[in-house]
């Protein structure tokens, strides 16, 4: 069975300082991992995935197959970035990228002044 | 493009009566996935669909859930004879084959 635990409920740090949140995965096989991000009365969406290697808006993700974690930074936090944010996990090469996902139960980043 | 377009935007049933949850895919996306998330959970994978074809229910309830994606319209996901265990948000995303998936703004069933 696979298993996406994401620690933090709320995460709240101030505009510039450095973000991580974190997430945590069980699978037996080989995963994707993907970050999703949900604004404030928006639709979810995709902010990145690990086999792209991008970064977007200045957050990046490093899947670590040792500690089993995929864990979301940004080495300083804009207001903008307040928002829910769901980390997921799909089988790898499974069709479509949103082919039987698992979510963690998302982490809330609240940036203040 | 509108993307995808869930409706209603929430939906209130008794106990017992049926639910049916509305979903338009992207234009041009031939792929439909259905998600419940209940109060203090994650998304949770129901089904996948293509057009006329159920591809992969394995997340669905063995009773009172169906869905289905016609020809022509929208995808639709029915819930028959509802409970209060139904209430949550469902969210319903298209793609197209190895594309980014997109998703609605999802409906918020409450059942009375």
């Amino acid at each position: 069975a696979q298993r996406v635990t994401q620690p933090e409920k709320l995460l709240s740090v101030f505009k510039g300082a450095p973000v991580e949140l974190k997430c945590n995965y069980s699978y037996s096989g080989s995963p994707e991992l993907f970050w999703y991000v949900q604004y404030s009365r928006q639709r979810l969406q995709l902010l990145l995935r690990h086999i792209s290697r991008e970064s977007i808006k200045g957050f990046t993700a490093d899947l670590n197959k040792g500690e089993t974690s995929f864990h979301l930074k940004k080495p300083f936090a804009q207001e903008e970035d307040s928002a829910m944010y769901y980390c997921a996990l799909s089988p790898f090469g499974n069709t479509g990228t949103a082919s039987k996902l698992t979510f963690g139960t998302g982490t809330r980043l609240q940036v203040t002044l | 493009n509108a993307g995808v377009m869930q409706n209603p935007r929430h939906l209130v049933r008794r106990r017992g009566q049926e639910a049916r949850l509305r979903c338009s895919p992207m234009k041009g996306h031939s792929h439909v996935y259905w998600y419940r998330q209940l109060p203090e959970e994650g998304l949770k994978f129901m089904v996948y669909l293509q057009k006329e074809n159920i591809i992969d229910e394995s997340g669905m309830p063995k009773e009172r859930f169906s869905a289905e994606f016609p020809k022509e319209g929208p995808s639709i996901l029915r819930i028959q004879q509802v409970v209060r265990g139904d209430s949550a948000a469902y969210f319903c995303a298209s793609s197209n084959a190895n594309t980014e998936a997109f998703f609605g703004q999802g409906t918020r069933l409450t059942v009375v």
